[in-house]
């Protein structure tokens, strides 16, 4: 079975601070994604990756960067975090066109 | 219009209901696609996919695609209360981005 985990189930921050989100996948798979999910949104994609270090924006990149150094860890970084940030962020991992999901980090920033 | 069209919901059924849930899309360059359940406060959980037009079937659920109408269904016979979840649509195009592009969700209740 294909794996996704993230590093945090749940993360309170400030705005403000500089927060690391870490996604990592255990299929040996090329493309990695990130999306945040809000309410009446559906879920969005913020960036995505090919391969080892390389990246493509998605829909709504700005307040956000990534970086992949190895091809199973994708990470989300929100430089300086606002409350708008507040959401649930997922990471996807695919082979080919099925994408596998971990379970999302709940990220609140007061 | 958006590329994926998908009914909210929420949707409530008695158990041992069929569910009919469904998608339209407008590009008629997608060619794969896939069903996914979300539950609360978890991620989403891939169901099903498909790239022809005709149905499939896995257990209580089959997924239904007609091309020639951009529509797309996933059936759910014998529903039961653990089906509660948010059910997604999402479609690719084959042989460009791998980008997904996803419906909105619908909110199914299966009650007991």
């Amino acid at each position: 079975d294909v794996k996704v985990t993230q590093s945090s189930r749940y993360l309170v921050k400030r705005t403000g601070e500089k927060v690391f989100l870490e996604c990592v996948q255990d299929m040996d798979h090329e493309n990695m994604f990130w999306y945040r999910q809000d309410p009446g949104l559906g879920l969005r994609l913020i960036y995505f990756s090919y391969d080892v270090k390389m990246k493509e924006k998605g829909d709504i990149p700005e307040g956000y960067s990534v970086s992949r150094e190895k091809k199973e860890r994708f990470s989300l970084i929100l430089e300086s975090a606002s409350t708008n940030q507040t959401s649930m962020y997922l990471c996807a991992s695919s082979g080919y066109y099925e994408q596998y999901f971990g379970p999302g980090t709940r990220l609140t920033v007061t | 219009q958006k590329e994926v069209e998908q009914d909210p919901g929420p949707l409530s059924v008695p158990e041992g209901a069929i569910v009919s849930l469904n998608c339209t899309y407008s590009n008629s360059a997608f060619q794969y696609f896939m069903w996914y359940r979300q539950y609360s406060r978890k991620g989403p959980e891939l169901l099903m996919y498909t790239y022809s037009s005709g149905n499939k079937e896995d257990g209580r659920f089959t997924a239904q695609v007609d091309k020639s109408s951009k529509y797309i269904s996933l059936f759910i016979r014998d529903s039961q209360p653990s089906d509660s979840a948010t059910y997604l649509c999402a479609i690719i195009t084959q042989g460009g981005s791998e980008k997904l592009v996803f419906g909105k969700g619908t909110k199914l209740t299966v009650n007991p």
